[in-house]
């Protein structure tokens, strides 16, 4: 079956330190893949989408994502997180039809 | 933020009551889906909706039920509602054509509590 691994359930980390969360997915056609932050008590909002072309992508508050197709992943990075980071993120596969597979989500805590 | 309204925001139920949640688009989506969101499972899909009157089970289905009249309406029904379903409800859309092609966007949530 069709899965989305987010290995990291949790992170913590101080005001400017670098973060990566990883997303591992399992399909071997083509596919769309996305990230998406939910802040506390909020809704998921799209942080960045890989279509095709360019495979690192940039999205929204400075975050980007590398896409690297023989490895099946899609990782999340920032240089330098602030305060305001502290959010869950969801990694997410559109392997083209309705059906989107969301992984189980990594809470990220960023101390100030 | 796409024009997507859940109502209502919050609800408490009993055991054994039926319950409605309503998802209304502005954006003349064609799909339009309803997750559950549990800690530890992230999104779940329970159904989703293709067009007006199409609809089908998603991986949670049972116990749920769905109707889409119009394309800016997809209610989520628990027939009777039990304590397993206790949860938050996301509604979300996506489009085949245009600039939003196959981007899912969210509604703000209904936190329903059943007791």
């Amino acid at each position: 079956a069709q899965s989305v691994s987010q290995h990291n359930h949790h992170v913590i980390l101080s005001e400017a330190a670098s973060l990566e969360l990883g997303c591992n997915y399992s399909y071997g056609g083509t596919v769309n893949l996305f990230w998406y932050v939910q802040y506390p008590g909020q809704h998921l909002q799209l942080l960045l989408k890989y279509f095709s072309g360019d495979p690192l992508v940039k999205g929204i508050k400075g975050f980007e994502a590398e896409f690297i197709k023989s490895k099946f992943s899609f990782n999340l990075r920032k240089p330098s997180v602030q305060w305001s980071d502290t959010a869950e993120y969801f990694c997410a596969v559109n392997p083209g039809t309705y059906k989107y597979i969301f992984g189980t989500g990594t809470r990220l805590k960023v101390l100030a | 933020d796409a024009g997507i309204t859940q109502s209502p925001r919050h609800k408490v139920t009993e055991t054994g009551t039926p319950v409605t949640l309503r998802c209304h688009q502005t954006e003349n989506h064609r799909y339009m889906y309803w997750y559950r969101q549990d800690p530890g499972h992230g999104l779940r899909l329970i159904h989703y909706s293709y067009g007006v009157k199409d609809t089908d089970k998603g991986e949670v289905s049972d116990g749920y039920s769905v109707s889409r009249s119009k394309t800016e309406d997809f209610l989520l029904t628990l027939e009777s509602a039990t304590s397993s379903q206790t949860s938050v409800y996301f509604c979300a859309i996506s489009a085949t054509t245009g600039v939003a092609k196959n981007i899912q966007y969210f509604g703000a949530g209904t936190r329903l509590s059943v007791l």
